[in-house]
């Protein structure tokens, strides 16, 4: 089955640099690559998503980049802010049969 | 609108019991999934629901672990003789069809003593 690694699994930045999130995946089929953004005590919410058929994706100060080749995919958070402050997760799915979830990034921006 | 809700929110039971999970997906979402998170983990994948079906249920840890839709909506998670190591955080999301953006529920977090 699928195998998704994430690092780093704590990141702590100060505010207003830019924090990068790493995962790879193992299987090649997988073909969409949704981000949650988890603050404590709190569910998972989705951030940000790609699919197989595109590169990038930006929505404000975030973006998503995406390796098919290397099966990588990066989160990229730009201008960061306190409440940016959470555990963030990616994922890997093949057409949202199952969902195979990294082991989550803290990140901590300091003020 | 409303959002995925999930009962018990908080559920605390002895080991060797059995428990049921219930969500209530959004209104009109066809896909359905359970995930398992434990302390500071990510997310188990379990099991997903396409309608009232469920293809494919190799995410469930063990034959203890059951679960079941009806009429296209509400799910229930049953979890037959509890043990200790069952103790997390068990989440929905829904979503309007697979394909599409998951949406989670609060969550049950599930102590077994």
């Amino acid at each position: 089955g699928e195998n998704v690694e994430q690092h780093p699994s704590t990141l702590s930045v100060q505010e207003g640099d830019s924090a990068v999130i790493k995962c790879t995946y193992s299987d090649s089929a997988s073909n969409y690559f949704p981000w949650y953004k988890q603050e404590l005590g709190k569910r998972p919410q989705l951030i940000i998503d790609i699919r197989s058929n595109v590169g990038e994706k930006k929505d404000q100060r975030i973006a998503v980049t995406l390796n098919k080749t290397a099966k990588h995919f990066s989160l990229h958070i730009t201008e960061t802010q306190p409440e940016d402050s959470a555990v963030y997760f990616c994922a890997a799915s093949i057409t949202g049969n199952q969902f195979y979830f990294g082991t989550g990034t803290s990140l901590t921006v300091i003020p | 609108g409303a959002g995925v809700s999930q009962s018990p929110s908080n559920k605390v039971t002895e080991k060797g019991k059995d428990v049921e999970l219930r969500c209530d997906p959004i209104s009109g979402h066809t896909a359905l999934y359970w995930y398992r998170q434990s302390l500071g983990q990510g997310l188990e994948f379990l099991i997903y629901f396409q309608g009232n079906s469920a293809p494919d249920k190799s995410g469930l840890p063990s034959d203890r672990f059951s679960a079941e839709r009806t009429g296209g909506s509400v799910s229930t998670l049953t979890i037959q003789r509890t043990q200790q190591e069952d103790s997390a955080v068990y989440l929905c999301a829904s979503s309007l069809d697979r394909k599409e953006t998951q949406y989670f529920g609060p969550g049950t977090r599930l102590l077994v003593l």
